[in-house]
């Protein structure tokens, strides 16, 4: 069935090293993609997001990649702080409008060694 | 930014009562909103879809009798557990697109529920 799934449960790296959360995806009609952060006891929060048409787009210290050929997702943080220490999701969406679903992954966590 | 909010945020109840989790937009208006359920250590499901003026959608597997939705204003949803059990224990979270269409989801800060 369609599914968003992560490669790695638990991420542990040095603090300001970079972190490479991967995340793969099944359904080939996605075309829209999400990275939520949540930590301990709250919601999600967006960090960002890419659409189907393109491969790459950058945020503040974050860089998302779209691999549509081998349906591969990943989101990369740079020089990481303590504050990033939390759960990292994939989510996926059909359609920029008017289909909200956001079916999510089964999340990374990510720990952040001082 | 657009904020979400729920109310409580965390409740405690005997098993077989009902229990009401609100979630508000604060600052702009949704006719659509969203109903996650989380256990512990897992990944946000989606229970149901919440439409302002008219029934709720609910996703498989999820009992529509057991989990109510009340969609009654713009900038306000209701998830009622009835006869809640504990393994109705989780964390509950709403969301709602700040712009009706469009993807980007604000969520709130969830509810959690426990059933003794």
């Amino acid at each position: 069935g369609e599914s968003v799934g992560l490669h790695l449960p638990t991420l542990s790296v040095q603090e300001g090293d970079n972190s490479i959360i991967n995340c793969a995806y099944s359904n080939s009609a996605s075309d829209y993609f999400i990275w939520y952060k949540q930590e301990s006891g709250k919601g999600p929060q967006f960090i960002i997001d890419i659409r189907s048409n393109m491969d790459k787009r950058q945020g503040q210290r974050v860089t998302v990649l779209l691999n549509k050929t081998v349906k591969h997702l990943s989101l990369q943080i740079a020089a990481t702080q303590p504050g990033d220490s939390a759960v990292y999701f994939c989510a996926e969406n059909r359609g920029s409008w008017g289909y909200q679903k956001v079916t999510f992954g089964t999340g990374t966590k990510l720990q952040v060694i001082p | 930014g657009a904020v979400v909010s729920q109310h409580p945020s965390w409740v405690i109840c005997k098993s077989g009562t009902s229990v009401k989790i609100e979630c508000r937009s604060l600052d702009f208006q949704a006719t659509t909103m969203f109903w996650y359920r989380q256990f512990p250590k897992q990944s946000l499901m989606l229970m149901a879809t919440s439409n302002e003026g008219s029934k709720a959608t609910y996703e498989q597997g999820v009992e529509k009798d057991k989990f109510l939705i009340n969609h009654a204003s713009l900038t306000l949803s209701t998830l009622t557990v009835t006869s809640a059990h504990p393994e109705d224990s989780s964390f509950y979270i709403c969301s709602a697109p700040r712009v009706a269409g469009y993807n980007e989801q604000f969520f709130g800060p969830g509810t959690r529920l426990t059933v003794l």
